[in-house]
């Protein structure tokens, strides 16, 4: 079965700090995603990545970063905190097998809280 | 640009009742859909998928959806549900051209399966 872990279930952080959220799979897939989850709004894609050091914005990228060094690792990262950004934050991966046929496999999320 | 729109935001139904889950989306392609189930402090998890072929889909749990393409419509079904089914369902379309591997979701519909 594919794994996908989150660093942290639950994180508290305060406004202005610099913010780290990891994700690692080990499927070897080649895409990689960070949505994050806000009640009566769905899942809406920060960024995505389909290849190491490759990355592309979702619908709302303001605010946030990522990183991709290795295969298996995508980092989200807050730049400088602010209180809406607190929401629940989950990545998923998915392989480039079958021209997008293959679903995306999501981590447990991470409950992030800016104070 | 695809959208998904999942009728509606709540339903609350009885132990073995049947349930409908309705999901329409607009495209201009053809696309494959996806149906997520999320339990609560939990991720998404793969419910079934429609990627060709028959337009009935049925996952291992005893949901099915079927796909209706003049109706742009991937309803999701049970015929009688039980109270672990509760748990909000996602709605998600992709293209099934080219390399976009993004996914785009519905806002969910939480199901609460009261005794």
């Amino acid at each position: 079965d594919v794994k996908v872990t989150q660093s942290s279930r639950y994180l508290v952080k305060r406004t202005g700090e610099k913010v780290f959220l990891e994700c690692v799979q080990d499927m070897d897939h080649e895409n990689m995603f960070w949505y994050r989850q806000d009640p009566g709004l769905g899942l809406r894609l920060i960024y995505f990545s389909y290849d190491v050091k490759m990355k592309e914005k979702g619908d709302i990228p303001e605010g946030y970063s990522v990183s991709r060094e290795k295969k298996e690792r995508f980092s989200l990262i807050l730049e400088s905190a602010s209180t809406n950004q607190t929401s629940m934050y989950l990545c998923a991966s998915s392989s480039t097998t079958g021209t997008g046929s293959q679903p995306q496999h999501f981590g447990d999320g991470t409950r992030l809280s800016i104070l | 640009a695809q959208s998904v729109t999942q009728l509606d935001s709540q339903v609350p139904v009885f132990e073995e009742a049947p349930v409908e889950l309705r999901c329409n989306y607009s495209s201009s392609v053809s696309v494959y859909l996806f149906w997520y189930v999320q339990y609560p402090n939990q991720g998404l998890q793969l419910l079934l998928k429609y990627l060709s072929g028959s337009t009935l889909v049925e996952s291992i749990n005893g949901f099915e959806a079927e796909f209706n393409k003049s109706q742009t419509s991937f309803h999701l079904r049970k015929p009688s549900v039980h109270i672990s089914d509760t748990a909000e369902y996602f709605c998600a379309v992709r293209s099934s051209g080219g390399s976009n591997y993004k996914l785009t979701f519905g806002k969910g519909t939480l199901l609460t399966v009261n005794p």
